[in-house]
Formats: structure tokens, sequence, C-alpha cells
């Protein structure tokens, strides 16, 4: 099992829906929780990041993180076109190793016109 | 601003060639990762830099694979006698700080296909 899981979708929705993207994780130590977005053949861009758990919002959207649970969630709202991407999750631990981000597989989001 | 830049975007390599990937990080950058991202999967991290010391090489795959950073700036991803598996997109990211590490600013990557 891998310490991120990611659903690799791929998810299609129609403009303006809201879009919900999920990560579970298995390693206790993570502390540092992030989403990045990748357009094809790009490299990753950080979207948000959150320290522990708690909600994060900013424009149209919204990070949650359930260290209880293991389970980490991004949504869109009014989703556009221009959303259509791979969503990746990231995470680090605290302390001496936290520079080494470890990815989930991404889920393919279409923002259908 | 000019983010990470990395060259050649496109390498095509036949086996048991050498290759060389360089990475140019944001200017005053003091951290510097190289990542290995297989087709469908996210980004592994493969090496760590900050300034010119090499602080992680737990995730380089093999002793083929070299890493270096000599004055601070640039960095070089070095694969000796390349094998079909180490066909990937090899990711570049720098950060401002020491800590914390989360805000790794990207490159575009260097796909690497060996035949």
């Amino acid at each position: 099992q891998k310490e991120v899981e990611q659903d690799p979708g791929p998810l299609s929705v129609p403009e303006g829906a809201i879009v919900s993207l999920n990560c579970t994780y298995s390693n206790s130590a993570f502390q540092y929780f992030m989403w990045y977005r990748q357009y094809s053949r790009k490299g990753p861009e950080l979207l948000m990041y959150t320290y522990s758990s708690g909600n994060k919002e900013d424009g149209r959207f919204t990070a949650q993180v359930d260290k209880s649970s293991k389970y980490i969630s991004l949504f869109i709202r009014d989703s556009q076109p221009s959303d259509s991407a791979t969503y990746l999750c990231a995470m680090s631990g605290s302390g001496g190793s936290n520079y080494k981000l470890t990815f989930g597989k991404g889920t393919l989001l279409t923002v259908n016109p | 601003g000019a983010g990470v830049s990395q060259s050649p975007r496109y390498k095509v390599a036949k086996r048991g060639q050498d290759v060389a990937l360089r990475c140019d990080p944001i200017s005053g950058h003091v951290s510097l990762f190289w990542y290995q991202q297989a087709l469908g999967q996210g980004p592994e991290f493969l090496t760590y830099f900050q300034n010119e010391a090499q602080l992680d090489k737990s995730g380089l795959p093999s002793d083929r694979f070299f890493a270096e950073r000599p004055e601070g700036s640039v960095s070089t991803l070095k694969i000796q006698r390349t094998q079909q598996e180490d066909s990937a997109v090899y990711l570049c990211a720098s950060s401002p700080r020491r800590e914390p590490y989360n805000e790794q600013f990207f490159g575009p990557g260097t796909r690497l296909t060996v035949l």
C-alpha cells in the first residue's frame, strides 16, 4: 500500500459544478498538506498548502485536512474549463525530512463548457 | 519573473547512453530538489540540495544516477548507462527558504525516453 492514495479518475464535470478531490494517507507523521495543479506537459504548480488540520480558502478553492481520518480534500467552486488539469495532493512531515514531498498519483479533471 | 527552467525539454537516448539534465532554479533560491515522474504517476523524490551541499540522495534509484550543484545555483542530474525503466519526466524544483520546505516551485521537466 502506498503512503498516499488518490483516485486517478478521470473526472468529468460540467462548467459551474462543484468539484471534490480527495486523498487518503497512512503516515501519521505528515504535517504539511499541499495541492498542486499540473497541466499537460507542464510542471506542477502549487495551489494551496495547509499545516496540520483545518480548512483554508483561497478564491474558488477550499482545502480541508482531517488528520484523525488521514483524509484531505480540495473543493473547487464554480469550476471553469481552464481548471481542466491533473490535481496532485502532496504531503510532508515535520522535522528533519520535511523537505521530501510524497505525492498521490493525481486526479485528471476535465471541465466541459 | 523567471521561474525554474530545465533543459533539454525532451531527450531521446539509446539504451546504454549517458545523459545530463540541467536545472536553473529561481535566482536566490537556497533549496533545490529533483523528482522523477513516471507516466500516470505522481512525482517521486530523488535528491535534495541546500546551496551546494547534497543533503539527501536517498531517492536516487541506483548508482547510475548522480546529481551535482557545484556553485549552489545550476544543478545537473546525470544518468549513466540509461535503461528503459529510466524513461520518465525529471522535474526540478526550488525553494527560497530552508524551512519550511513546502513551497517548492517546479520547472516544466525534461521528458526522457530511452529506446
